[in-house]
């Protein structure tokens, strides 16, 4: 149990519609990160915030936002969805602002969303 | 940005040391080497991290050339349960504009 949690495990929804996927963080990390892993694929970056901050952004969708809440905890909204949407999507957590330098990402469990 | 090309998969035997090499040509002078394991249908974990040289922790061994453009991670006699994909993660960590770029991950089977 890498201590961060997400919810739901899985959703399931139809095209056009829209969803929110939400992440705890391990107590006492800052960072925020979410991957969106499509059927056998790797892992692809979306964002990261930093105690509230976005940090970085990777290639995440227009239909796509997220937040961080004084709590620390995230949620990632996605919109307008599409049957490509359909993936597993990781949020990690860490101490650091930076995931370079000696610092390591705990992952979550996942949500599995399908788009129908 | 630092892209990072690993093998696609690779086999080995249970009892054998498994190496498997992460390119990673424009790693920027900060930056680190991450290698983590991932399950199907699980989170990644973190095996092991490395700047320059030789890391080594109770499961594995990293080992980065001076040039830094490339870097192998060593499991050593490995069983079943190592089969997983192993992704190396280099990340331009100091920066606003920094991006997290995991590579495209090397699928392990081990084989009795």
């Amino acid at each position: 149990d890498s201590g961060v949690t997400q919810t739901p495990k899985h959703l399931i929804t139809a095209t056009g519609q829209r969803v929110t996927l939400r992440c705890s963080p391990r107590s006492g990390d800052l960072s925020v990160y979410w991957y969106q892993q499509s059927l056998d694929q790797g892992l692809q970056f979306l964002i990261q915030y930093y105690n509230g901050e976005e940090r970085a952004k990777g290639n995440i969708l227009e239909r796509f936002s997220a937040q961080q809440f004084p709590d620390l905890h995230s949620e990632l909204n996605l919109s307008s969805l599409e049957l490509g949407d359909s993936a597993l999507y990781f949020c990690a957590s860490s101490v650091s602002p930076t995931s370079g330098g000696p610092n390591e990402q705990f992952f979550g469990p996942g949500t599995r969303l399908t788009v129908l | 940005l630092a892209k990072t090309t690993q093998p696609i998969s690779m086999d080995s035997y249970e009892g054998q040391e498994v190496n498997i090499t992460c390119s990673h040509n424009n790693i920027a002078t900060n930056d680190y080497i991450t290698w983590y394991q991932q399950f199907p249908s699980q989170g990644p974990r973190f095996i092991i991290q490395g700047y320059k040289t030789k890391v080594t922790n109770e499961v594995a061994s990293l080992f980065i050339p001076a040039d830094r453009k490339s870097s192998t991670l060593s499991l050593p006699r490995v069983s079943l349960s190592d089969t997983a994909v192993y992704y190396c993660l280099v990340d331009t960590g100091y920066s606003s504009a920094s991006k997290i770029i995991f590579g495209s991950g090397t699928r392990l089977s081990i084989r009795p």
